[in-house]
């Protein structure tokens, strides 16, 4: 099946600095990649889709100059924190779905668990 | 506006009970309902439903879609400890295929 890889599945890092979290399709290509938050205890909130060769598109709320997304490749897609603060804390997942078979089947990372002290 | 709703949102159960958990939707160019299961980690994919009446089954877990009514059901027979797990219902609507997020429902198996 469609296995998808996140790294690193956890960082804590001083507020300040920038955290890049990479996703990878192992074994299919993905155009479209999908950058997930999840608070405790509460659903998936969406925070862009990373789209490969060209801009992401963010949703509403999301600062695009905080959480950078850079698609390189159909099989790799990363989204980096940018100044983290204690607020950012949180768990992210990514999700990459198949485009060859217009499947909207999303298949998910094991996800990163952020924390900023 | 595109929701998804899930009920109920937690649910006890003891091993060998059968549970039904639904989901109801109202999107804009419906394309098709997917259910996941949540552990301690990122959702698992379980099935994808795009036409009525037609059961999905993966061992102890069925799924159906009613289309004209606008929801879908998860069943899982027999359960076991081991189907502790959030489970969540989406639904991809639109040209963009955007999936819409239900809030889940937390399901406990206890021995």
């Amino acid at each position: 099946g469609a296995v998808v890889s996140q790294h690193p599945s956890r960082v804590i890092c001083k507020s300040g600095t920038s955290v890049k979290i990479e996703c990878r399709s192992l074994d299919f290509q993905a155009t479209t990649m999908f950058w997930y938050r999840q608070f405790p205890k509460k659903s998936l909130m969406l925070m862009a889709t990373s789209n490969e060769g060209s801009k992401a598109t963010y949703e509403q709320g999301v600062e695009k100059d905080k959480f950078l997304i850079n698609h390189a490749s159909l099989t790799l897609s990363t989204l980096t924190v940018t100044s983290a603060h204690p607020e950012d804390s949180s768990f992210y997942i990514c999700s990459a779905r198949e485009e060859l078979t217009e499947k909207e089947t999303q298949y998910f990372g094991p996800g990163t668990r952020l924390l900023v002290l | 506006e595109d929701k998804v709703v899930q009920s109920p949102l937690s649910l006890v159960v003891h091993e060998g009970d059968t549970v039904t958990l639904n989901c109801s939707y109202e999107v804009t160019n419906f394309r098709s309902l997917l259910w996941y299961k949540q552990e301690k980690k990122a959702p698992t994919f379980l099935f994808m439903l795009t036409s009525s009446g037609i059961e999905k089954k993966s061992g102890r877990l069925s799924s159906i879609l009613d289309k004209k009514e606008l929801f879908s059901i998860l069943n899982i027979t027999a359960t076991q400890t081991g189907d502790s797990a959030i489970y969540l219902c989406a639904v991809a609507a639109g040209n963009n295929r955007k999936l819409i997020w239900g809030l889940g429902t937390s399901l406990a198996v206890n021995p």
